[in-house]
Protein backbone atom coordinates (compact mmCIF):
# COMPACT_ATOMS: atom_id res chain seq x y z
CA UNK A 1 0.00 0.00 0.00
CA UNK A 2 0.73 3.43 -1.01
CA UNK A 3 -0.82 5.07 1.97
CA UNK A 4 -2.13 8.23 1.83
CA UNK A 5 -0.47 10.93 -1.15
CA UNK A 6 -0.93 14.18 -1.94
CA UNK A 7 0.20 15.78 -5.02
CA UNK A 8 2.18 18.02 -5.68
CA UNK A 9 4.53 18.71 -3.39
CA UNK A 10 5.48 22.03 -3.47
CA UNK A 11 2.93 24.98 -5.33
CA UNK A 12 3.81 28.74 -5.81
CA UNK A 13 0.24 30.37 -6.71
CA UNK A 14 0.28 34.19 -7.91
CA UNK A 15 -3.38 36.01 -5.98
CA UNK A 16 -6.74 34.83 -7.91
CA UNK A 17 -5.22 31.60 -9.22
CA UNK A 18 -7.17 28.50 -8.70
CA UNK A 19 -5.80 25.24 -7.90
CA UNK A 20 -6.64 21.20 -7.39
CA UNK A 21 -4.28 19.92 -4.55
CA UNK A 22 -4.89 16.11 -4.74
CA UNK A 23 -5.05 13.47 -1.92
CA UNK A 24 -5.26 9.65 -2.96
CA UNK A 25 -5.72 6.96 -0.54
CA UNK A 26 -5.14 3.06 -0.95
CA UNK A 27 -6.51 1.65 2.11
CA UNK A 28 -10.00 1.81 1.39
CA UNK A 29 -10.83 4.24 4.04
CA UNK A 30 -14.26 5.71 4.58
CA UNK A 31 -13.14 8.91 6.07
CA UNK A 32 -11.17 11.37 4.75
CA UNK A 33 -9.50 14.82 5.59
CA UNK A 34 -8.34 18.09 5.02
CA UNK A 35 -6.25 20.06 7.39
CA UNK A 36 -3.90 23.23 6.68
CA UNK A 37 -0.89 23.88 9.35
CA UNK A 38 0.08 26.90 10.32
CA UNK A 39 2.90 27.97 12.45
CA UNK A 40 1.90 27.94 16.16
CA UNK A 41 -1.57 27.34 15.45
CA UNK A 42 -2.05 23.12 15.02
CA UNK A 43 -3.68 21.64 12.12
CA UNK A 44 -6.93 23.06 11.82
CA UNK A 45 -9.74 21.03 9.60
CA UNK A 46 -10.75 22.53 6.55
CA UNK A 47 -13.18 19.99 4.72
CA UNK A 48 -14.04 16.34 5.54
CA UNK A 49 -16.01 13.28 3.90
CA UNK A 50 -17.26 10.85 5.38
CA UNK A 51 -17.61 8.65 2.21
CA UNK A 52 -18.22 8.69 -1.71
CA UNK A 53 -20.54 11.75 -2.57
CA UNK A 54 -20.32 13.41 1.74
CA UNK A 55 -18.42 16.18 2.55
CA UNK A 56 -19.00 18.45 5.01
CA UNK A 57 -17.11 21.54 6.24
CA UNK A 58 -14.86 22.08 8.91
CA UNK A 59 -12.76 24.71 11.00
CA UNK A 60 -11.85 26.65 8.46
CA UNK A 61 -13.59 26.15 4.91
CA UNK A 62 -13.82 29.75 3.85
CA UNK A 63 -12.06 29.90 0.17
CA UNK A 64 -11.88 25.57 -0.21
CA UNK A 65 -14.15 23.64 -2.11
CA UNK A 66 -13.94 19.82 -2.05
CA UNK A 67 -15.95 16.39 -3.64
CA UNK A 68 -15.49 12.95 -2.98
CA UNK A 69 -16.75 11.55 -6.42
CA UNK A 70 -14.57 7.82 -5.48
CA UNK A 71 -13.65 6.91 -2.15
CA UNK A 72 -10.29 6.98 -3.00
CA UNK A 73 -9.60 10.38 -4.06
CA UNK A 74 -10.30 14.06 -2.33
CA UNK A 75 -9.44 16.93 -4.24
CA UNK A 76 -8.90 20.30 -2.55
CA UNK A 77 -9.73 23.20 -4.74
CA UNK A 78 -8.47 26.62 -4.17
CA UNK A 79 -11.12 28.79 -5.71
CA UNK A 80 -9.11 32.29 -6.01
CA UNK A 81 -5.65 31.62 -4.02
CA UNK A 82 -5.19 34.09 -1.62
CA UNK A 83 -1.97 35.24 0.19
CA UNK A 84 -3.67 34.04 3.90
CA UNK A 85 -4.06 30.58 2.10
CA UNK A 86 -0.03 30.11 2.22
CA UNK A 87 0.52 27.30 4.90
CA UNK A 88 1.12 23.43 4.41
CA UNK A 89 -1.71 21.37 3.56
CA UNK A 90 -2.28 17.20 4.87
CA UNK A 91 -4.71 15.33 3.67
CA UNK A 92 -5.89 12.72 6.44
CA UNK A 93 -7.77 9.20 5.93
CA UNK A 94 -9.60 7.02 8.69
CA UNK A 95 -10.64 3.39 8.07
CA UNK A 96 -14.05 4.21 9.98
CA UNK A 97 -15.90 7.42 9.59
CA UNK A 98 -16.91 6.37 13.45
CA UNK A 99 -14.62 8.21 15.95
CA UNK A 100 -11.36 5.85 16.45
CA UNK A 101 -8.55 8.39 16.33
CA UNK A 102 -6.69 6.32 14.02
CA UNK A 103 -5.75 8.89 10.84
CA UNK A 104 -3.05 8.38 8.81
CA UNK A 105 -1.41 11.59 7.34
CA UNK A 106 0.03 12.18 3.72
CA UNK A 107 2.95 13.80 3.65
CA UNK A 108 1.86 17.34 3.09
CA UNK A 109 1.68 20.14 0.02
CA UNK A 110 3.71 23.18 0.74
CA UNK A 111 1.51 26.41 -0.89
CA UNK A 112 3.27 29.98 -1.21
CA UNK A 113 0.30 32.72 -2.47
CA UNK A 114 2.50 35.45 -3.89
CA UNK B 1 -11.85 27.92 17.52
CA UNK B 2 -8.78 26.28 18.86
CA UNK B 3 -9.57 24.19 22.16
CA UNK B 4 -6.63 22.52 23.52
CA UNK B 5 -3.82 24.17 24.99
CA UNK B 6 -0.55 22.30 24.84
CA UNK B 7 2.24 22.78 27.20
CA UNK B 8 5.36 23.23 27.14
CA UNK B 9 5.99 24.93 23.49
CA UNK B 10 9.29 23.75 23.30
CA UNK B 11 11.53 22.52 25.20
CA UNK B 12 15.42 21.95 24.96
CA UNK B 13 17.21 18.56 26.83
CA UNK B 14 19.81 16.30 26.69
CA UNK B 15 20.20 13.05 25.30
CA UNK B 16 18.88 10.70 28.38
CA UNK B 17 16.47 13.06 30.15
CA UNK B 18 12.79 12.25 30.02
CA UNK B 19 10.43 14.39 28.80
CA UNK B 20 6.54 15.43 30.24
CA UNK B 21 4.40 17.57 27.80
CA UNK B 22 0.41 17.85 28.53
CA UNK B 23 -2.48 19.44 27.08
CA UNK B 24 -5.70 20.54 28.47
CA UNK B 25 -8.97 21.46 27.01
CA UNK B 26 -12.25 23.41 28.43
CA UNK B 27 -14.31 20.69 27.06
CA UNK B 28 -14.98 16.87 27.27
CA UNK B 29 -13.12 14.52 24.63
CA UNK B 30 -13.88 11.03 24.13
CA UNK B 31 -10.55 9.83 22.62
CA UNK B 32 -7.10 11.48 23.31
CA UNK B 33 -4.18 10.93 20.68
CA UNK B 34 -0.69 12.06 20.50
CA UNK B 35 1.13 12.59 17.17
CA UNK B 36 4.73 13.27 15.92
CA UNK B 37 5.71 15.00 12.96
CA UNK B 38 9.27 14.81 11.84
CA UNK B 39 10.40 18.23 9.54
CA UNK B 40 8.73 17.91 6.30
CA UNK B 41 6.56 14.62 6.81
CA UNK B 42 3.10 14.39 7.71
CA UNK B 43 1.89 13.81 11.71
CA UNK B 44 2.26 9.82 12.50
CA UNK B 45 0.10 8.78 15.13
CA UNK B 46 1.98 7.33 18.29
CA UNK B 47 -0.68 6.55 21.40
CA UNK B 48 -4.06 6.74 21.54
CA UNK B 49 -6.51 6.22 24.68
CA UNK B 50 -9.97 5.52 24.76
CA UNK B 51 -11.16 5.38 27.98
CA UNK B 52 -10.85 7.89 31.50
CA UNK B 53 -7.71 6.99 33.04
CA UNK B 54 -6.24 4.62 30.52
CA UNK B 55 -2.17 4.22 30.86
CA UNK B 56 -0.81 3.18 27.29
CA UNK B 57 3.00 2.37 26.63
CA UNK B 58 4.20 2.54 23.35
CA UNK B 59 8.46 1.79 23.67
CA UNK B 60 9.83 4.35 25.91
CA UNK B 61 6.48 6.82 25.28
CA UNK B 62 4.16 6.87 27.90
CA UNK B 63 0.20 8.50 27.64
CA UNK B 64 -2.48 9.15 30.24
CA UNK B 65 -6.11 10.03 29.36
CA UNK B 66 -6.80 12.45 32.41
CA UNK B 67 -9.82 10.98 34.81
CA UNK B 68 -11.86 14.72 33.65
CA UNK B 69 -11.71 14.01 30.46
CA UNK B 70 -10.19 17.41 29.83
CA UNK B 71 -6.53 16.72 29.82
CA UNK B 72 -4.13 14.19 28.75
CA UNK B 73 -0.06 13.61 29.09
CA UNK B 74 2.65 12.24 27.46
CA UNK B 75 5.64 11.37 29.02
CA UNK B 76 9.22 10.18 26.90
CA UNK B 77 11.83 8.22 29.02
CA UNK B 78 15.69 8.10 28.31
CA UNK B 79 15.14 10.65 24.91
CA UNK B 80 17.35 10.11 22.22
CA UNK B 81 18.20 12.11 19.38
CA UNK B 82 15.56 10.85 17.07
CA UNK B 83 13.15 11.92 19.46
CA UNK B 84 13.35 15.15 18.05
CA UNK B 85 10.14 16.43 15.89
CA UNK B 86 6.37 18.37 16.79
CA UNK B 87 4.24 16.36 19.12
CA UNK B 88 0.83 17.36 18.83
CA UNK B 89 -2.21 16.15 21.12
CA UNK B 90 -5.35 15.71 19.30
CA UNK B 91 -9.10 15.19 20.72
CA UNK B 92 -11.84 13.82 19.65
CA UNK B 93 -15.63 14.64 20.86
CA UNK B 94 -17.49 11.66 18.49
CA UNK B 95 -21.17 11.46 19.03
CA UNK B 96 -21.82 14.08 16.14
CA UNK B 97 -18.09 15.14 15.47
CA UNK B 98 -17.61 11.80 14.49
CA UNK B 99 -14.13 11.22 13.62
CA UNK B 100 -13.17 15.05 13.46
CA UNK B 101 -10.08 16.01 15.35
CA UNK B 102 -9.20 18.61 17.37
CA UNK B 103 -5.29 19.84 17.59
CA UNK B 104 -3.03 21.56 20.07
CA UNK B 105 -0.58 23.68 19.29
CA UNK B 106 2.55 21.34 19.32
CA UNK B 107 5.75 21.04 21.49
CA UNK B 108 8.99 21.53 19.69
CA UNK B 109 11.72 19.10 21.40
CA UNK B 110 14.74 19.08 20.39
CA UNK B 111 17.56 16.91 22.18
CA UNK B 112 21.20 17.49 22.36
CA UNK B 113 23.15 14.88 22.01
Amino acid sequence: NAGVTQTPKFQVLKTGQSMTLQCAQDMNHEYMSWYRQDPGMGLRLIHYSVGAGITDQGEVPNGYNVSRSTTEDFPLRLLSAAPSQTSVYFCASSYSAQPNGKQYFGPGTRLTVT
Amino acid sequence: GQQLNQSPQSMFIQEGEDVSMNCTSSSIFNTWLWYKQDPGEGPVLLIALYKAGELTSNGRLTAQFGITRKDSFLNISASIPSDVGIYFCAGQKGETSGSRLTFGEGTQLTVNP
